[in-house]
């Protein structure tokens, strides 16, 4: 099955700082998703971009589909910025749907 | 997007007892699914639930120790039965909605302790 890994899986930064999180898949896709799992557990949408470039506020986000990879870009980190950052990818389901394979995740700790 | 609400949030439990969650979506979407978040972990599917027929179990999940229903569009329940320690996890429900390639919303999880 599809394969995907992200990098770096640990990152410490200081507040105001930027950084980027990459997210690699071993086949091609038709959609990714960025999620954040902040400190409660809860997992938030960040981001659905099958390719391309989005942004919204400090985070942007970029998926180069026909090379496998995906970008997220924090930018001005907050402490509010830490958690965990998951990168996913569909894995076809035989009823036609998709389900998601999840990386391992990013975990970020934003210090003041 | 779909707005997805599950209870309970939090539990601590008997070993040997059984707990369902349940998963409600605000909306009518297609596809629901279960997820597990063992500590420390990423997220694994256990299965698909469909509506109105068995759920969909993926490889290591089995329908005796995580019987999973589905009797509606908008609600799905997931039970943890003969629960050991090491079923101490985070169960996340989620859900797509209607129409292609639609992101998977998720719902803020239900946190497991066994002792």
């Amino acid at each position: 099955g599809i394969q995907v890994e992200q990098s770096p899986p640990d990152l410490i930064l200081q507040e105001g700082a930027n950084s980027t999180l990459r997210c690699n898949f071993s086949d091609s896709v038709n959609n990714l998703q960025w999620f954040h799992q902040n400190p409660w557990g809860q997992l938030i949408n960040l981001f659905y971009i099958p390719s391309g470039t989005k942004q919204n506020g400090r985070l942007s986000a970029t998926t180069v589909a026909t090379e496998r990879y995906s970008l997220l870009y924090i930018s001005s980190s907050q402490t509010t910025d830490s958690g965990v950052y998951f990168c996913a990818v569909p894995s076809i389901y035989s009823g036609g749907y998709n389900k998601l394979i999840f990386g391992a995740g990013t975990r970020l700790a934003v210090h003041p | 997007s779909a707005v997805i609400s599950q209870k309970p949030s939090r539990d601590i439990c008997q070993r040997g007892t059984s707990l369902t969650i349940q998963c409600q979506v605000d909306s009518q979407v297609t596809m629901m699914f279960w997820y597990r978040q063992q500590p420390g972990q990423s997220l694994t599917l256990i299965a698909t639930a469909n509506q109105g027929s068995e759920a969909t179990y993926e490889s290591g999940f089995v329908i005796d120790k995580f019987p999973i229903s589905r009797p509606n569009l908008t609600f799905s329940t997931l039970t943890v039965s003969n629960m050991s320690p090491e079923d101490s996890s985070i169960y996340l429900c989620s859900a797509t909605g209607l129409g292609g390639n639609q992101p998977q919303h998720f719902g803020d999880g239900t946190r497991l302790s066994i002792l």
